[in-house]
């Protein structure tokens, strides 16, 4: 039973490129977390999506990121123009449908993004 | 002031000590969770707590709602727990997680 699964692991990108980074959640798991941990601070919530609905999106910064997770295929976050402060590890994390996060919860391996 | 402060922030101990972290939240909570990041970054799930305490192996936590206070323990410490100890409370009513900043334990054999 394969885990929350994230590609890629390491991303380098020049300033001004895009950046993709996709999530596969745990298999029967419909919602998605996405949380970014910068360079010596803690995990902060970014944005949490269900099948085909973006549900809260209150801690995306409004300009140049973006998130989906289309009815097939992984969760997508990108982030458009990059800029050295985007430099962070991005967590996924997934839920089962009834669960929410009052359940378990099962963190990708997470995708570092380096912005040079 | 952070809404999840933990203590310490570095905690240092010999190989055997009993190890204890502690986690305070100022929301009104529907969980808590303890996770491990380890060198590399993967974070794995300790613990889901709403009362009362839990074993895992050496792994012990426990929760006081009332005094929005946490702690998980770690009895007979082994350098490979050697990781990054998160405390993440689920805001009442939310499904967003709210992170403290984690506490570095290193165990020295």
């Amino acid at each position: 039973n394969a885990g929350v699964m994230q590609n890629p692991r390491h991303l380098v990108r020049r300033r001004g490129q895009e950046a993709r980074l996709r999530c596969s959640p745990m298999k029967g798991h419909s919602h998605v977390y996405w949380y970014r941990q910068l360079p010596e601070e803690g995990l902060k919530f970014m944005v949490y999506l269900q099948k085909e609905n973006i549900i809260d999106e209150s801690g995306m910064p409004k300009e140049r990121f973006s998130a989906e997770f289309p009815k097939e295929g992984p969760s997508i976050l990108r982030i458009q123009q990059v800029v050295r402060g985007d430099s962070a590890a991005y967590f996924c994390a997934s839920s089962p449908l009834d669960g929410g996060l009052g359940n378990t919860i099962y963190f990708g391996e997470g995708s570092w993004l380096t912005v040079v | 002031k952070n809404e999840v402060e933990q203590s310490p922030q570095n905690l240092t101990a010999q190989e055997g000590e009993f190890i204890t972290i502690n986690c305070s939240y100022s929301v009104g909570i529907s969980a808590l969770h303890w996770l491990q990041q380890h060198p590399g970054g993967g974070i794995v799930s300790l613990f889901m707590l709403s009362s009362g305490k839990k074993k895992h192996g050496r792994l012990i936590a426990t929760i006081n709602i009332q005094e929005k206070h946490s702690s998980l323990h770690i009895t007979a410490s082994h350098p490979r727990d050697s990781a990054v100890y998160i405390c993440a409370v689920l805001a009442y009513n939310t499904d967003k997680l709210i992170f403290g900043t984690g506490t570095r334990l290193q165990v020295f054999p």
